[in-house]
């Protein structure tokens, strides 16, 4: 059990447009979704905490116009990168809490190439 | 700001040697830990979780880890590390307040095993 999704697992797009990455949960329901940032070689940097049907909680030195998260229901949280430019190439990765746990699940994240 | 600090960034072993990762944390409170694993192409996965009790709690793949308190430390051990084990570590803290926290990671350790 447990089961985190995202789709699509790679996704290369041209500067200026924008990008929806889908986190799902399969087997549970999620209460909380984080949205993460990996670049090569190093750790991973939490961009924002989303709650089921409230606003989401952006770390500071995110911008939350530049990468809109919607968590619309207890299985999928979603993540656009709006006007996307090279230097948002990165490696997102999402993860999924259940209630009474404190443990994160992680999808297999979504390597987005701007060109 | 809470920190988490990784003391090895890139380990090179044969295999059957043993293996300590470090971990440290900085934080007064009361604090979640774990250690996550990522092997090449894959997820992040749960190696071990610490939340309260046993300071010496043993994870899955025959690893282990052991939290002191009085050093702020949370140290991953295996006896005799695989081939298999080549993978990057993180460790990784949440801050305990009674709710969903953020995870903070460590910048990772990359394990190499040669046969």
């Amino acid at each position: 059990g447990a089961v985190v999704s995202q789709h699509p697992s790679r996704v290369i797009c041209k500067s200026g447009t924008s990008v929806k990455i889908e986190c799902r949960s399969l087997d549970f329901q999620a209460t909380t979704m984080f949205w993460y940032r990996q670049f090569p070689k190093q750790s991973l940097m939490l961009m924002a905490t989303s709650n089921e049907g409230s606003k989401a909680t952006y770390e500071q030195g995110v911008e939350k116009d530049k990468f809109l998260i919607n968590h619309a229901s207890l299985t999928l949280s979603t993540l656009t990168v709006t006007s996307a430019h090279p230097e948002d190439s990165s490696f997102y990765i999402c993860s999924a809490g259940r209630d009474q746990s404190y443990e994160q699940y992680f999808g297999p994240g979504t390597r987005l190439t701007v060109t | 700001a809470q920190s988490v600090s990784q003391h090895n960034h890139h380990v090179i072993l044969s295999e059957a040697a043993s293996l300590e990762l470090g971990c440290n944390y900085s934080y007064g409170g009361t604090v979640n830990l774990f250690w996550y694993v990522q092997y090449p192409g894959q997820h992040l996965q749960l190696l071990l979780k610490y939340f309260s009790g046993d300071p010496l709690v043993k994870g899955i793949k025959g690893f282990e880890a052991e939290f002191i308190k009085s050093k702020f430390s949370f140290n991953l051990r295996k006896p005799s590390v695989q081939w298999s084990d080549t993978a990057e570590y993180f460790c990784a803290v949440t801050p305990f307040s009674g709710g969903y926290n953020k995870l903070i990671f460590g910048a990772g350790t990359r394990l190499a095993v040669h046969p």
